[in-house]
């Protein structure tokens, strides 16, 4: 089955521009999570949805980003006047569900937007 | 806050080898631990997850143990391939926040032929 996709692949953009990356969840899956990358490091935790809510944004690190997922599905993270230091990775991930049963809990990732500032 | 540390940093062995990879964390109070392996330009794979009530986890040449109390938790890799390079990465979640991973800096593992 399809697994998590993320788009675009590749972004460049120019310091000041804003941007748009796209998160395709596995279809059925009510969790959905927002990670940023920088080269070198773990993943760092930036939002999480169940369906459409936002439930957790405490790790956006300015008030520059913004998520959303408005019909529980699709989520799009936006970035607005990017600067150098926001160039990372940033990787989707969903599951089926949080709290329940083990095997439904493994979040399964996407293959993640590389975003350059210049 | 939660810190996860992973040691070491990388590693170069030769096919065959039995590995050790280790993680530790600052809070015991977790609800779960996984196992994710990520390769260059890819996403990251689950290998294996542990519940905090449990003490291992096999899945093919991978067992990976958890020592809730002490912080620590270890990935053993039996019998290296070429194949097995890749970074992995350890990371926990906490009851508290829903499910959000925190991060080790992941271990870059070269097995060569």
């Amino acid at each position: 089955g399809a697994g998590v996709s993320q788009s675009p692949r590749y972004k460049v953009a120019k310091r000041g521009q804003d941007v748009a990356l796209r998160c395709d969840p596995i279809s059925g899956h009510v969790s959905l999570f927002w990670y940023q990358q920088a080269l070198g490091q773990g993943p760092e935790f930036l939002t999480y949805f169940q369906n459409e809510a936002q439930l957790d944004k405490s790790g956006l690190p300015s008030d520059r980003f913004f998520a959303e997922r408005p019909e529980g599905s699709v989520s799009t993270l936006k970035i607005q006047r990017t600067q150098q230091e926001d160039s990372a990775v940033y990787l989707c991930a969903s599951s089926l569900k949080h709290g329940t049963r083990a095997n439904q809990e493994t979040q399964y990732f996407g293959p993640g937007t590389r975003l350059l500032v210049l | 806050k939660q810190e996860v540390t992973q040691i070491p940093a990388a590693l170069s062995v030769p096919e065959g080898e039995n590995l050790v990879l280790n993680c530790s964390f600052t809070d015991s109070a977790i609800y779960n631990l996984q196992w994710f392996r990520q390769d260059p330009g890819k996403g990251l794979t689950s290998l294996l997850l542990i519940q905090s009530s449990q003490r291992e986890q096999t899945s093919g040449r991978l067992n990976a143990s958890l020592d809730k109390s002490s912080g620590r938790s270890t990935l053993y890799i039996a019998a290296s391939q070429p194949g097995d390079s890749a970074t992995y990465l350890c990371a926990v979640t906490r009851g508290s926040t829903l499910g959000r991973l925190y991060f080790g800096r992941g271990t870059q593992l070269t097995v060569w032929p």
